[in-house]
């Protein structure tokens, strides 16, 4: 069976420094990947999504990025962390063939200060 | 990015009463419509995927249905239980979703 791990589950970080998240997903190949974030009071904002390795969509300017090094491994890095880039983040995943739900991991508490 | 409407933002219900709420979203170009469950402390978990007009789903106690022409789709929880405070996501579009804000649903015993 499929699984999907996010990690960590909490981060505090000092506004200027970097970040990375990493999620992985097991059970399955050539996934699409899907970064959320939701901002307190907000729903959930689609940040990045990946068909394929090496392939990456944003769909918001921000000060973060994505990479997907290997086939079942997204990452979300930033250089340098704002005080806006506060909140929950999710990793999803779904199949390439058409129509799928998105399965979620666990989620990343994300608290800039 | 698309607009998509949930209301109400939340709503409280006695344990063993109905209830429904509304997702709206746009009424051209429809590809697909997801609603989710996000327990708090879980993840969103998917409840349903619609494709087409007039399309009713259920799962247990929980249905929707889905009006592709007007625009909406209603999740509707019969007999509601403790288990069933949520918060429920729809999400609308193709492989990139758009989701709306939620409602948070609580039972009350």
């Amino acid at each position: 069976s499929q699984t999907i791990h996010q990690w960590p589950a909490t981060l505090v970080q000092p506004v200027g420094s970097p970040l990375s998240l990493e999620c992985t997903v097991e059970g399955t190949s050539n996934p699409n990947l899907y970064w959320y974030r939701q901002a307190a009071g907000r729903g959930l904002q689609l940040l990045f999504y990946s068909v394929g390795i090496g392939q990456i969509s944003s769909e918001v300017p921000q000060n973060l990025s994505a990479s997907r090094p290997q086939d079942r491994q997204f990452i979300l890095s930033s250089k340098k962390l704002l005080l806006s880039d506060s909140g929950f983040y999710l990793c999803a995943w779904n199949s390439d063939e058409g129509i799928e739900k998105l399965f979620f991991g666990s989620g990343t508490q994300l608290s800039v200060l | 990015i698309l607009n998509v409407e949930q209301s109400p933002q939340s709503l409280h219900v006695q344990e063993g009463d109905s209830t429904n709420f509304t997702c709206s979203f746009p009424s051209s170009n429809f590809y697909a419509l997801h609603w989710y469950r996000w327990e708090t402390a879980k993840s969103p978990e998917a409840l349903f995927v619609m494709t087409l007009n007039g399309d009713e789903k259920k799962k247990g106690r929980i249905s929707a249905t889905l009006n592709t022409k007007e625009g909406y789709s209603y999740l509707y929880i019969k007999g509601s239980q403790p288990e069933d405070s949520a918060t429920y996501l729809c999400a609308f579009g193709d492989y990139k979703l758009s989701f709306g804000a939620g409602t948070t649903v609580t039972v009350r015993a």
